[in-house]
């Protein structure tokens, strides 16, 4: 079974420059999150996906963030225009919906966004 | 969620067992204890998850005492490949709806030959 990947694995853009990351979760699950690191940091939720429906998107900063998913399957997250503070790992990950009890996410490899 | 907290770091020689400990004094009844593990340039991997008790899979153990306060990882012989970010993690997960996981820090185990 394919894991969650990530493209690209790693994206330089000047400030101002728009990006997209592409996330493929695992076939057949539901949930989709992204979340990121920025330098130094602790690894932060962003938001979270049930199928093509935003279930919690507490944790975008701010509107330069734009995150789809829609058909349910891959998301791609937009940062436009990108700061400086942008730069860091964008992890993304998902799981199935579970039917009670806790539920596994399966994280991808991360893109790492660095902003000059 | 419940805050965790863990050891920044530990060292460790291969074939030794290693146990890592976390706190989670304001740990809820339908919260679970879930451990992530982290290479250099990877995302999170999931190692092992419980509520209470002993759970054990092929990879390590979870002792969890009565009151949930704390949680111990249990990795037996570890070799330098286990050298990684190990991380704490307790929250609700029922049917993705409270689904996001709060990362600490974790704690950096280095493991020497």
């Amino acid at each position: 079974e394919a894991g969650v990947t990530q493209f690209p694995s790693h994206s330089v853009i000047e400030k101002g420059q728009t990006v997209t990351l592409r996330c493929d979760p695992i076939s057949g699950h539901d949930n989709l999150y992204w979340y990121r690191r920025v330098m130094g940091k602790e690894i932060k939720f962003l938001l979270h996906f049930v199928k093509e429906s935003k279930q919690d998107e507490s944790g975008m900063p701010n509107n330069r963030f734009l995150a789809e998913r829609t058909g349910g399957t891959y998301s791609t997250l937009k940062v436009q225009p990108a700061e400086l503070e942008d730069s860091g790992v964008y992890f993304c990950a998902s799981s199935q919906v579970a039917g009670g009890g806790a539920d596994t996410q399966y994280f991808g490899p991360g893109t790492r966004l660095t902003v000059l | 969620l419940a805050k965790t907290t863990q050891p920044i770091s530990m060292d460790s020689y291969e074939g030794q067992e290693v146990n890592i400990t976390c706190s989670h004094n304001n740990i809820a009844t339908n919260d679970y204890i879930t451990w992530y593990q982290q290479f250099p340039s990877q995302g999170p991997r999931f190692i092992i998850q419980g509520y209470k008790t002993k759970v054990t899979n092929e990879v390590a153990s979870l002792f969890i005492p009565a009151d949930r306060k704390s949680s111990t990882l249990s990795l037996p012989r570890v070799s330098l490949s286990d050298t990684a970010v190990y991380y704490c993690l307790v929250g609700e997960n029922y049917g993705g709806s409270q689904g996001n996981l709060i990362f600490g820090k974790g704690t950096k185990l280095s493991v020497k030959p």
